[in-house]
C-alpha cells in the first residue's frame, strides 16, 4: 500500500516568509508525528497527534511553529517568519495505535531559508 | 549530554565484513529500542525493534539490548554495498509517544 507522503519535497524561502509543509499518513494510521532533521543533529521530535486527543506540542522550538491535523488524516506544519536556523529536513511519520513504536516515515521536505 | 549517543562515523568496511553499530543512552525509562536505516535524501526506514533487553535476529541483522549497561547494538553479517547508508538508533519510553534518536552512523561498504 501507499506509504507516508510529504509535499513539497523541497522548499526554498526567504527569511521572514511563512511556509506550510504537508503530510499524508498511511491510511488507517491514527498517530502522526513531525520531526526535524538538521545536519549532524539527528532527528528532533516536534509534535504528535493521536486521534481526537489534544496534540503533544512539547517539541515545538518556538511559537512560530504550529501544526494541525484535519479529519484525523492530513497534517500541515506551518512555520511563520522563517529564520535561517529553520533550514532542515522536516519528516513526518505515522503509526497504528497498537504499534506506536513502529513509526513509518515519509521522504521529508527539505526546507532552505535564504 | 544527549540522552542517546551514537558515533557519527563514517565506518568503512569491505564487502562481506561483519558490522557492529552501537548506541548508549542515559534514560533508564526507555523500553523500546529501534534501528532505522536512512539512505541519502530519503526518510528513515524501520529495520528492527526490540522490547526491553535481549537479542532479536532478522536475516543478516541482529539487534541486542543490554539495559544494565544502557547499551544497544546492531550487527550486520555479510555486509553488502547496498547496506551503505546512515543507521539511526531510536528509543521510546512506554509513557511517551515520541522517539528519541541518536545522530546516526554513516556506514560505507566497499565492493
Amino acid at each position: 500500500g501507499a506509504g507516508v507522503s510529504q509535499s513539497p519535497s523541497n522548499k526554498v524561502t526567504e527569511k521572514g516568509k511563512d511556509v506550510e509543509l504537508r503530510c499524508d499518513p498511511i491510511s488507517g494510521h491514527t498517530a502522526l508525528y513531525w520531526y526535524r532533521q538538521s545536519l549532524g543533529q539527528g532527528l528532533e521530535f516536534l509534535i504528535y497527534f493521536q486521534g481526537n486527543s489534544a496534540p503533544d506540542k512539547s517539541g515545538l522550538p518556538s511559537d512560530r511553529f504550529s501544526a494541525e491535523r484535519t479529519g484525523g488524516s492530513v497534517s500541515t506544519l506551518t512555520i511563520q517568519r522563517t529564520q535561517q536556523e529553520d533550514s532542515a529536513v522536516y519528516l513526518c511519520a505515522s503509526s497504528s495505535r497498537q504499534g506506536r513504536y513502529e513509526q513509518y516515515f515519509g521522504p521529508g521536505t527539505r526546507l532552505t531559508v535564504t | 549530554q544527549k540522552e542517546v549517543e551514537q558515533d557519527p562515523g563514517p565506518l568503512s568496511v569491505p564487502e562481506g565484513a561483519i558490522v557492529s553499530l552501537n548506541c548508549t543512552y542515559s534514560n533508564s525509562a526507555f523500553q523500546y529500542f529501534m534501528w532505522y536505516r536512512q539512505y541519502s535524501r530519503k526518510g528513515p526506514e524501520l529495520l528492527m525493534y526490540t522490547y526491553s533487553s535481549g537479542n532479536k535476529e532478522d536475516g543478516r541483522f541482529t539487534a541486542q539490548v543490554d539495559k544494565s549497561s544502557k547499551y544497544i547494538s546492531l550487527f550486520i553479517r555479510d555486509s553488502q554495498p547496498s547496506d551503505s547508508a546512515t543507521y539511526l538508533c531510536a528509543m521510546q519510553d512506554t509513557g511517551f509517544q515520541k522517539l528519541v534518536f541518536g545522530t546516526g552512523t554513516r556506514l560505507l561498504v566497499s565492493p
